[in-house]
């Protein structure tokens, strides 16, 4: 299995839904990604995960709360989002060797809109 | 001044050409060179990765590394239609979970 898989593909909430994406892998990566992109721009990386542990978080809201239950799942758990925050969620995992190769892996992504 | 300088495009060529894609870069710190295609509304997928200077081939594609530059490119050759997409590059400082430094796209048209 060489791919990352991604749930929902689509998801449409209200401002004081709440809700979670869901990221799984099973190529046995350990470091675990979550990016934001919006239309016509590059991915801008959120969190980083490596070996279940929170390394990196790149300032983001506290109303997206990620979460790593194990080496293979990631979670991204949405609460009171703001309109502007409807954008493509990607996943991305990579090997997180010792070596020189540890290419990130992107997932289809879930296409989220906040109305 | 952007750490990563991308041409947006769109680049339009007609199918079968050799198309041409770069990326400058300010950060001499850099050590891995990437190259993803998007399709629409989809993910990222990995096309190269390379480590330091130098060319690297898979098939119809070449990505090339001049450091002393900082300019990294992707060849094409033989394009089709379905080569059609945005090609991002991205970069990194190390290995691990170094963050990736991604340019802004570059939107190809391969035309039938």
């Amino acid at each position: 299995d060489t791919e990352v898989t991604q749930t929902p593909k689509h998801l449409v909430m209200g401002m004081t839904n709440k809700k979670s994406l869901k990221c799984e892998q099973h190529m046995g990566h350990r470091a675990m990604y979550w990016y934001k992109q919006k239309a016509k721009k590059p991915p801008e990386l959120m969190f980083v995960y490596s070996y279940e542990k929170l390394s990196i978080n790149e300032s983001v809201p506290s109303r997206f709360s990620p979460e790593c239950p194990n080496s293979s799942l990631l979670n991204l758990h949405l609460h009171a989002l703001q309109p502007e925050d409807s954008a493509l969620y990607l996943c991305a995992s990579s090997p997180f060797t010792s070596g020189p190769y540890n290419e990130q892996f992107f997932g289809p992504g879930t296409r989220l809109t906040v109305l | 001044q952007k750490e990563v300088e991308q041409d947006p495009g769109p680049l339009s060529v007609p199918e079968g050409a050799i198309v041409s894609l770069n990326c400058t870069y300010s950060n001499s710190a850099f050590q891995y060179f990437m190259w993803y295609r998007q399709y629409s509304r989809k993910g990222p997928e990995l096309l190269m990765y390379t480590y330091s200077s130098g060319n690297k081939e898979d098939g119809r594609f070449t990505a090339q590394v001049d450091k002393s530059s900082k300019y990294i490119s992707l060849f094409i050759r033989d394009s089709q239609p379905s080569d059609s997409a945005t090609y991002l590059c991205a970069m990194s400082q190390g290995s691990g979970t170094y963050k990736y430094i991604f340019g802004t796209g570059t939107r190809l048209k391969v035309l039938a």
